[in-house]
């Protein structure tokens, strides 16, 4: 049933490598895909989002690449710190709506020194 | 402070006691949301509401219930809970028009 496959479940990357992570989707129907970072004992947040009329996001050392024909997109984390350690997932959603949003099932990174 | 708040934070219980997880948020928000999160499962949506009185079922919904009599309010209930509802629940809200979910701390459930 699970709409958003992500993978890695885990991933252990050293300290200024490149972390990355990838989901796929299935329903055309969602306009909007975030990605929300989470620390242990805390509530997921967002971390960086796209929309699927561009290909491509970058905030700092966080950049989402969407490719919309494959139904896939992925997160990159440049210059990965310790700080980075933390669970990632990616989502499904509909742009300013009232509806179902569907998660990935996580991505468990650990950024080693 | 603007903030979504879940109690209890802890919670151990036993099979077919019925209990509520209240969730509350002070931020005048119109979509709510509970989710389960299981080790390999992610994140998984249980119900959400659109505005008081105006809920639906997410891909998870059997064995909850919820209501929203309120605005701020969004409580879970599980009349008989079952060992396999053990897991980490959050509640989220989002304002209108927009996308971005803010979530709760997180409540964690053992049903013995």
């Amino acid at each position: 049933q699970q709409q958003v496959k992500q993978s890695p479940q885990s991933l252990i990357v050293q300290k200024g490598g490149i972390s990355i992570i990838n989901c796929a989707y299935e329903n055309t129907a969602f306009d909007y895909f975030p990605w929300y970072q989470q620390f242990p004992g805390k509530g997921p947040a967002l971390l960086i989002a796209i929309r699927p009329d561009v290909s491509e996001k970058k905030e700092g050392r966080f950049t989402i690449s969407f490719n919309k024909s494959a139904k896939q997109f992925s997160l990159h984390i440049m210059d990965s710190q310790p700080g980075d350690s933390a669970t990632y997932f990616c989502a499904a959603d509909h742009s300013g709506g009232y509806q179902k949003v569907t998660f990935g099932t996580g991505t468990k990174l650990q950024v080693i020194p | 402070e603007a903030q979504v708040t879940q109690n209890p934070r802890y919670l151990i219980t036993v099979t077919g006691k019925k209990l509520t997880v209240t969730c509350s948020q002070n931020m005048n928000h119109e979509y709510m949301s509970w989710y389960r999160q299981d080790p390999g499962l992610g994140l998984r949506q249980i119900y959400y509401s659109m505005n008081v009185e105006v809920t639906d079922k997410g891909d998870v919904p059997e064995g909850y219930k919820v209501s929203r009599k309120e605005k701020r309010n969004f409580p879970l209930i599980l009349e008989s809970p079952s060992p396999n509802q053990t897991s980490l629940y959050f509640c989220a809200s989002r304002p209108p028009f927009a996308d971005e979910q803010f979530f709760g701390p997180g409540t964690r459930l053992t049903v013995l």
